[in-house]
Protein backbone atom coordinates (compact mmCIF):
# COMPACT_ATOMS: atom_id res chain seq x y z
CA UNK A 1 0.00 0.00 0.00
CA UNK A 2 1.43 3.22 -1.10
CA UNK A 3 1.73 6.62 0.84
CA UNK A 4 0.69 8.17 -2.48
CA UNK A 5 -2.05 6.71 -4.67
CA UNK A 6 -2.04 6.54 -8.28
CA UNK A 7 -4.80 5.09 -10.78
CA UNK A 8 -2.90 1.78 -11.86
CA UNK A 9 -4.07 2.80 -15.17
CA UNK A 10 -5.01 5.36 -17.62
CA UNK A 11 -4.91 5.39 -21.70
CA UNK A 12 -6.21 7.49 -24.44
CA UNK A 13 -6.12 8.11 -28.38
CA UNK A 14 -3.25 9.71 -30.38
CA UNK A 15 -3.84 13.27 -29.58
CA UNK A 16 -5.55 13.16 -27.07
CA UNK A 17 -5.15 14.81 -23.30
CA UNK A 18 -5.04 12.24 -20.28
CA UNK A 19 -4.79 13.52 -16.52
CA UNK A 20 -2.73 11.43 -13.76
CA UNK A 21 -3.62 11.54 -9.86
CA UNK A 22 -1.22 11.76 -6.95
CA UNK A 23 -3.70 11.64 -3.76
CA UNK A 24 -1.52 12.05 -0.69
CA UNK A 25 -1.75 13.26 2.74
CA UNK A 26 -1.03 16.39 5.20
CA UNK A 27 2.04 14.85 6.20
CA UNK A 28 3.29 14.90 2.70
CA UNK A 29 1.99 16.89 -0.76
CA UNK A 30 -0.07 18.85 2.19
CA UNK A 31 2.53 19.69 3.65
CA UNK A 32 4.28 21.80 0.76
CA UNK A 33 6.68 19.05 0.52
CA UNK A 34 8.01 19.04 -3.02
CA UNK A 35 6.24 16.95 -5.59
CA UNK A 36 8.12 15.34 -8.51
CA UNK A 37 6.75 13.39 -11.64
CA UNK A 38 9.23 10.70 -13.39
CA UNK A 39 8.54 8.53 -16.40
CA UNK A 40 9.71 4.92 -16.86
CA UNK A 41 9.65 3.77 -20.50
CA UNK A 42 9.25 -0.07 -20.61
CA UNK A 43 12.34 -1.93 -19.83
CA UNK A 44 14.35 1.71 -18.46
CA UNK A 45 15.49 3.36 -15.69
CA UNK A 46 12.82 6.17 -14.67
CA UNK A 47 13.67 9.94 -15.75
CA UNK A 48 13.02 12.86 -14.09
CA UNK A 49 9.88 14.66 -15.75
CA UNK A 50 8.57 17.18 -13.68
CA UNK A 51 9.84 18.95 -10.75
CA UNK A 52 8.75 21.81 -8.35
CA UNK A 53 5.22 20.97 -9.31
CA UNK A 54 4.78 22.20 -12.58
CA UNK A 55 8.58 22.87 -13.73
CA UNK A 56 10.21 20.55 -16.84
CA UNK A 57 13.95 19.72 -17.46
CA UNK A 58 15.50 20.68 -20.14
CA UNK A 59 14.37 18.01 -23.22
CA UNK A 60 11.12 17.25 -21.84
CA UNK A 61 8.04 18.66 -23.96
CA UNK A 62 5.60 21.51 -23.20
CA UNK A 63 2.85 18.71 -23.52
CA UNK A 64 4.26 17.42 -19.54
CA UNK A 65 2.48 19.59 -17.16
CA UNK A 66 1.91 19.54 -13.47
CA UNK A 67 -0.38 20.88 -10.73
CA UNK A 68 -1.25 20.77 -7.14
CA UNK A 69 -4.06 21.31 -4.91
CA UNK A 70 -4.36 20.97 -1.26
CA UNK A 71 -3.26 17.43 -0.68
CA UNK A 72 -3.17 15.93 -4.47
CA UNK A 73 -0.82 16.78 -7.38
CA UNK A 74 -1.87 15.78 -10.97
CA UNK A 75 0.18 15.43 -13.89
CA UNK A 76 -1.48 16.38 -17.64
CA UNK A 77 -0.53 15.06 -21.24
CA UNK A 78 -1.69 16.59 -23.97
CA UNK A 79 -1.68 15.41 -27.52
CA UNK A 80 -0.75 11.89 -26.23
CA UNK A 81 1.88 10.06 -28.81
CA UNK A 82 2.59 6.59 -29.14
CA UNK A 83 6.14 7.43 -27.37
CA UNK A 84 4.14 8.49 -24.34
CA UNK A 85 3.18 5.22 -23.54
CA UNK A 86 4.91 4.19 -20.09
CA UNK A 87 4.40 4.39 -16.19
CA UNK A 88 4.54 7.36 -14.48
CA UNK A 89 5.44 7.67 -10.77
CA UNK A 90 4.99 10.74 -8.43
CA UNK A 91 7.31 11.32 -5.64
CA UNK A 92 7.53 13.15 -2.66
CA UNK A 93 8.68 13.62 1.23
CA UNK A 94 6.82 12.04 3.92
CA UNK A 95 7.14 13.46 7.24
CA UNK A 96 5.55 10.82 9.61
CA UNK A 97 7.61 7.92 7.91
CA UNK A 98 10.64 10.92 7.52
CA UNK A 99 11.87 9.64 4.13
CA UNK A 100 10.89 10.04 -0.03
CA UNK A 101 7.82 8.35 -0.87
CA UNK A 102 6.67 7.05 -4.24
CA UNK A 103 3.00 6.37 -5.52
CA UNK A 104 2.46 3.31 -7.15
CA UNK A 105 2.55 3.66 -10.22
CA UNK A 106 0.56 4.30 -13.52
CA UNK A 107 0.42 2.47 -16.39
CA UNK A 108 -0.35 5.21 -19.68
CA UNK A 109 -1.51 3.19 -22.72
CA UNK A 110 -1.86 4.93 -25.83
CA UNK A 111 -4.36 3.40 -27.84
CA UNK B 1 27.35 14.18 -19.10
CA UNK B 2 26.36 13.53 -15.81
CA UNK B 3 26.60 9.25 -15.82
CA UNK B 4 26.18 6.80 -13.36
CA UNK B 5 27.11 3.45 -13.81
CA UNK B 6 26.16 0.41 -11.79
CA UNK B 7 27.61 -2.79 -11.42
CA UNK B 8 26.43 -6.51 -12.67
CA UNK B 9 23.64 -8.14 -12.08
CA UNK B 10 23.80 -10.38 -8.73
CA UNK B 11 22.51 -13.74 -7.41
CA UNK B 12 22.10 -14.37 -3.67
CA UNK B 13 21.24 -17.49 -1.54
CA UNK B 14 18.59 -16.26 1.09
CA UNK B 15 20.23 -14.83 4.45
CA UNK B 16 23.88 -13.68 2.51
CA UNK B 17 24.42 -10.26 1.66
CA UNK B 18 24.63 -8.24 -1.79
CA UNK B 19 26.74 -4.90 -2.57
CA UNK B 20 25.61 -3.08 -5.54
CA UNK B 21 28.27 0.08 -6.63
CA UNK B 22 27.43 3.66 -8.42
CA UNK B 23 30.12 5.36 -10.02
CA UNK B 24 29.51 8.53 -10.86
CA UNK B 25 30.62 10.77 -13.50
CA UNK B 26 30.65 14.26 -15.22
CA UNK B 27 30.37 16.00 -12.12
CA UNK B 28 31.56 16.78 -8.61
CA UNK B 29 30.79 13.76 -7.04
CA UNK B 30 30.62 15.29 -3.40
CA UNK B 31 28.56 17.86 -4.40
CA UNK B 32 25.33 15.83 -4.37
CA UNK B 33 24.32 13.44 -1.98
CA UNK B 34 22.75 9.62 -3.97
CA UNK B 35 19.75 8.14 -3.31
CA UNK B 36 18.70 4.17 -3.73
CA UNK B 37 15.58 2.83 -5.38
CA UNK B 38 14.67 -0.53 -5.84
CA UNK B 39 11.47 -1.92 -7.94
CA UNK B 40 9.88 -5.48 -7.13
CA UNK B 41 9.01 -7.19 -10.55
CA UNK B 42 6.01 -5.41 -11.94
CA UNK B 43 6.23 -3.12 -8.51
CA UNK B 44 6.80 0.44 -7.65
CA UNK B 45 9.59 2.33 -6.79
CA UNK B 46 10.80 2.00 -3.33
CA UNK B 47 13.11 3.94 -1.81
CA UNK B 48 15.76 2.60 0.52
CA UNK B 49 17.73 5.75 1.47
CA UNK B 50 20.40 8.82 0.88
CA UNK B 51 24.26 9.37 2.12
CA UNK B 52 25.32 12.98 1.54
CA UNK B 53 28.88 12.50 -0.84
CA UNK B 54 30.65 15.20 1.42
CA UNK B 55 29.99 14.79 4.37
CA UNK B 56 29.20 10.40 4.39
CA UNK B 57 26.00 11.18 6.59
CA UNK B 58 22.85 8.48 5.70
CA UNK B 59 19.36 8.48 6.24
CA UNK B 60 17.77 4.72 5.61
CA UNK B 61 14.06 4.23 4.48
CA UNK B 62 12.43 3.05 8.24
CA UNK B 63 11.11 -0.38 6.28
CA UNK B 64 14.94 -1.22 5.69
CA UNK B 65 16.77 -0.05 8.78
CA UNK B 66 19.09 -1.90 10.45
CA UNK B 67 19.35 -4.35 6.99
CA UNK B 68 20.10 -1.49 4.57
CA UNK B 69 23.86 0.55 4.71
CA UNK B 70 24.92 2.95 2.09
CA UNK B 71 28.61 4.12 1.63
CA UNK B 72 30.97 5.90 -0.60
CA UNK B 73 34.77 6.32 -1.71
CA UNK B 74 35.18 10.06 -2.82
CA UNK B 75 37.99 9.12 -4.11
CA UNK B 76 37.02 6.79 -6.45
CA UNK B 77 33.17 8.89 -6.73
CA UNK B 78 31.57 5.67 -6.05
CA UNK B 79 28.26 5.07 -4.01
CA UNK B 80 27.43 1.63 -2.40
CA UNK B 81 24.52 -0.23 -1.38
CA UNK B 82 24.54 -3.20 1.05
CA UNK B 83 21.66 -5.36 1.91
CA UNK B 84 21.81 -7.85 4.20
CA UNK B 85 19.88 -10.81 5.66
CA UNK B 86 18.30 -11.38 2.14
CA UNK B 87 14.80 -12.50 1.34
CA UNK B 88 13.02 -13.90 -1.53
CA UNK B 89 11.11 -10.17 -1.65
CA UNK B 90 14.28 -8.58 -1.98
CA UNK B 91 14.63 -9.72 -5.33
CA UNK B 92 14.23 -7.01 -7.75
CA UNK B 93 15.91 -4.04 -9.39
CA UNK B 94 18.13 -1.78 -7.56
CA UNK B 95 19.00 1.98 -8.99
CA UNK B 96 21.37 4.72 -7.61
CA UNK B 97 20.04 8.43 -8.29
CA UNK B 98 21.47 11.39 -7.91
CA UNK B 99 19.68 13.75 -4.93
CA UNK B 100 19.94 16.94 -7.76
CA UNK B 101 17.37 20.09 -5.87
CA UNK B 102 15.23 19.49 -9.08
CA UNK B 103 14.88 15.75 -8.36
CA UNK B 104 16.01 12.42 -8.28
CA UNK B 105 17.78 13.13 -11.94
CA UNK B 106 19.55 10.91 -13.39
CA UNK B 107 19.60 7.34 -12.41
CA UNK B 108 21.71 4.33 -12.89
CA UNK B 109 20.67 2.48 -15.30
CA UNK B 110 19.64 -0.53 -12.22
CA UNK B 111 21.12 -4.04 -10.77
CA UNK B 112 19.06 -6.86 -10.74
CA UNK B 113 19.70 -8.64 -7.59
CA UNK B 114 18.04 -12.06 -7.90
CA UNK B 115 17.17 -13.81 -4.00
CA UNK B 116 17.45 -17.74 -4.99
CA UNK B 117 17.81 -20.74 -3.36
Amino acid sequence: QSVLTQPPSVSGAPGQRVTISCTGSSSNIGAGYDVRWYQQLPGTAPQLLIYDINNRPSGVPDRFSGSKSGTSASLAITGLQAEDEADYYCQSYDSSLSGVVFGGGTKLTVL
Amino acid sequence: QVQLVQSGAEVKKPGASVKVSCKASGYTFISYSMNWVRQAPGQRLEWLGWINAGKGNTKYSQKLQGRVTITRDTSASTAYMELSSLRFEDTGVYYCARDHPRGFDPWGQGTLVTVSS
